[in-house]
């Protein structure tokens, strides 16, 4: 069956270090995502991603963050300068054309110190 | 009002019993709608999405109550396995975006 992979699983780093997030989403799907979520709360949408560009993001998603799908197969997160609240699950979400599930993957846990 | 609300729970209940969650969502334009569950420390996995016309699968019944914008889920005959968060989730738009996540009910099965 195919899945959504993450790497790494766990991400440590300094505060204002820049983290690259990746994601390898289900090879015929389209439409890519970004979530996370603080230990204990709910998950919250980051920003979704089509045909190579933002198609919408969350007050989250300030200009620390960016997404590039750099290759035909990873999508990618990065954080440029890391601030201690960033600290949570990143998930990458993908879903197929004509679909509304979306499927993700393990998750990426950041930790910044 | 948040966007989806859900009771946090946590539900303890024996093996086999019927258990039942609700959740209520404030847009009503909002047009898709799912249960996914969640395990601790884990992705949220799709369990089901909700129709209309409410559907079944296995021991999950999942409800959706447009005009009240309330959805439930029914877990019957209760397996050891199913103890998880679930997840009430709504996207706001048809074949549009974010998902949004309400902050998940725990449930707890015990022998």
């Amino acid at each position: 069956e195919p899945e959504v992979t993450q790497t790494p699983s766990h991400q440590v780093t300094q505060m204002g270090q820049e983290v690259i997030l990746r994601c390898v989403p289900i090879s015929n799907h389209l439409y890519f995502y970004w979530y996370r979520q603080i230990l204990g709360q709910k998950v919250e949408f980051l920003v979704s991603f089509y045909n190579n560009e933002i198609s919408e993001k969350s007050e989250i998603f300030d200009d620390q963050f960016s997404v590039e799908r750099p290759d035909g197969s990873n999508f990618t997160l990065k954080i440029r300068s890391t601030k201690l609240e960033d600290s949570a699950m990143y998930f990458c979400a993908s879903r197929s054309s004509g679909y509304n599930e979306q499927f993700f993957g393990p998750g990426t846990r950041l930790t910044v110190l | 009002r948040k966007e989806v609300e859900q009771d946090p729970g946590p539900f303890n209940v024996p093996e086999g019993a019927t258990v039942a969650f609700n959740c209520t969502y404030s847009n009503s334009a909002s047009q898709s709608f799912f249960w996914y569950r969640q395990d601790c420390r884990k992705e949220p996995k799709l369990l089901m999405s909700v129709y209309s016309s409410g559907n079944e699968d296995g021991r999950f019944t999942a409800q959706l109550n447009r005009a009240s914008q309330y959805i439930s889920l029914l877990i019957r005959d209760s397996k050891l396995s199913d103890s998880a968060t679930y997840l009430c989730v709504v996207n706001p738009l048809e074949y549009g975006n974010k998902l949004v996540f309400g902050a998940g009910t725990i449930l707890r099965v015990k022998s």
